[in-house]
């Protein structure tokens, strides 16, 4: 079945340095989504990518989408207590139980040092 | 609007007891999802559903049930807990198979 797999899995960096995960899928996908999950919350959708090579911004955070469909990367520029949490990536796909799924990465736990 | 709802927000069960974690949103969304998170494990997907009265095995159904006799309602049943049952669940839901989840607060259970 479809796997997405996300590295690194822990980042530490001081306040205003840069941070950039990177996500990639065992499969094409249709698209690829992205979470945050802050410390004790839950996850909550930041953005949708569908288009090959496709580049989308929001405010600090760049989201890029590979030209064959099969990863993916955020950056955070200048980074601030506010962005802690984990970023997972997602796409969908079928399961090894072949379900359609949206099958998550493992996600990476971001820690800014004040 | 409340998106999605959960409760409880915490549990803990002895060993052998059941329970039912409910979950209900009110966007009229015709997809649902029950996912378990493990710390460092990422989600894992338990059921899910594409309407009212269809549902479907995930990655991980062993040890749950779910019905969807309304839109807004998906309620997960476990019937005899056990200590790997103890996780946090997620509900969410989707307005179709591709989109955006939104996710409810979660369910933190604890089986001893």
């Amino acid at each position: 079945g479809q796997q997405v797999m996300q590295i690194p899995q822990y980042q530490h960096v001081q306040e205003g340095e840069d941070f950039t995960t990177y996500c990639n899928s065992s499969t094409t996908l249709s698209n690829i989504q992205w979470y945050k999950q802050r410390p004790g919350g839950h996850p909550v959708f930041l953005i949708q990518l569908v288009k090959s090579g496709e580049v989308k911004k929001q405010k600090r955070l760049t989201f890029q989408f590979g030209e064959a469909k099969k990863n993916s990367s955020l950056h955070i520029t200048a980074t601030q207590t506010t962005d802690v949490g984990t970023y997972f990536c997602a796409g969908p796909g079928y399961s090894g139980a072949g379900s359609y799924q949206l099958t998550f990465g493992k996600g990476t736990k971001l820690s800014v040092i004040p | 609007n409340a998106g999605v709802t959960q409760t409880p927000k915490f549990r803990i069960l002895k060993i052998g007891q059941s329970m039912t974690l409910q979950c209900t949103q009110d966007m009229n969304h015709n997809y649902m999802y029950w996912y378990r998170q493990d710390p460092g494990m990422g989600l894992k997907l338990i059921y899910y559903s594409v309407g009212a009265g269809i549902t479907d095995k995930g990655e991980v159904p062993n040890g749950y049930n779910v019905s969807r006799s309304t839109t807004e309602d998906f309620p997960l049943r476990l019937e005899l807990a056990a200590p790997s049952q103890t996780s946090v669940y997620f509900c969410a839901s989707s307005p179709d198979r591709d989109g955006g989840y939104t996710f409810g607060s979660g369910t933190r259970l604890t089986v001893v």
